[in-house]
């Protein structure tokens, strides 16, 4: 158990609405970060939390948004949702507010299926 | 988290024999490269890293092997065991920059009984 929780574990909507993935980070960890991992794409980096400050933007689309609350959680918003958006999310915590450690602690997903 | 379906090379290995994983990585500028380990259902771990001013790093049964020249690292793991079977990416981050860790596609390891 890595200490990241994040919820839903899985997720099935329909193109054009909208949902939100939740990030609980290991206690402690002020960094938090949104990976997406599709079939074809590997593990691509949307987003990156410091302390509730955005630090670093990856392959994000603008239809997707994320936020980092005063208690640490994070949120990733997706919506008017495409097929292709389908993937699992995960998301990643560390103590630091860079990545000079390299050791993130990934929660297990959310699996999200559009129809 | 189910990584079973992801489009990946895969390297198979018969128990008991080293494995070697390798990675072609993007960026030239790139200071810190990791290992990760993603079991079936599960998020990746970090397995192993390695600094640029470094060529090699060893970590209980495994050892990474940095070539900057070609811009390339490898995972050999020893004594290859049935727990070793995963998906493995190799990760670079350039961190003087822009801070972000930038994963490769990933190598599915098959363990052979």
């Amino acid at each position: 158990d890595s200490g990241v929780t994040q919820t839903p574990k899985h997720l099935i909507t329909a193109t054009g609405q909208r949902v939100t993935l939740r990030c609980s980070p290991r206690s402690g960890d002020l960094s938090v970060y949104w990976y997406q991992q599709s079939l074809d794409q590997g593990l691509q980096f949307l987003i990156h939390y410091y302390n509730g400050e955005e630090r670093a933007k990856g392959n994000i689309l603008e239809r997707f948004s994320a936020q980092q609350f005063p208690d640490l959680h994070s949120e990733l918003n997706l919506s008017s949702l495409e097929l292709g958006d389908s993937a699992l999310y995960f998301c990643a915590s560390s103590v630091s507010r860079g990545t000079g450690t390299g050791e993130l602690f990934f929660g297990e997903g959310s699996r999200l299926t559009v129809l | 988290g189910e990584s079973v379906g992801l489009h990946l090379p895969t390297l198979s290995v018969q128990e008991g024999d080293n494995s070697i994983i390798n990675c072609a990585y993007s960026n030239s500028a790139s200071d810190y490269f990791i290992w990760y380990k993603q079991e079936s259902g599960k998020g990746p771990q970090f397995i192993i890293d390695i600094r640029s001013n470094m060529d090699k790093r060893q970590g209980q049964r495994v050892t990474v092997l940095l070539n900057k020249t070609v811009k390339h690292l490898s995972l050999q793991i020893a004594a290859t065991q049935p727990g070793d079977s995963a998906v493995y990416f190799c990760a670079e981050i350039y961190t003087n920059r822009d801070d972000k860790i930038i994963f490769g596609k990933g190598t599915r390891l098959h363990i052979l009984p």
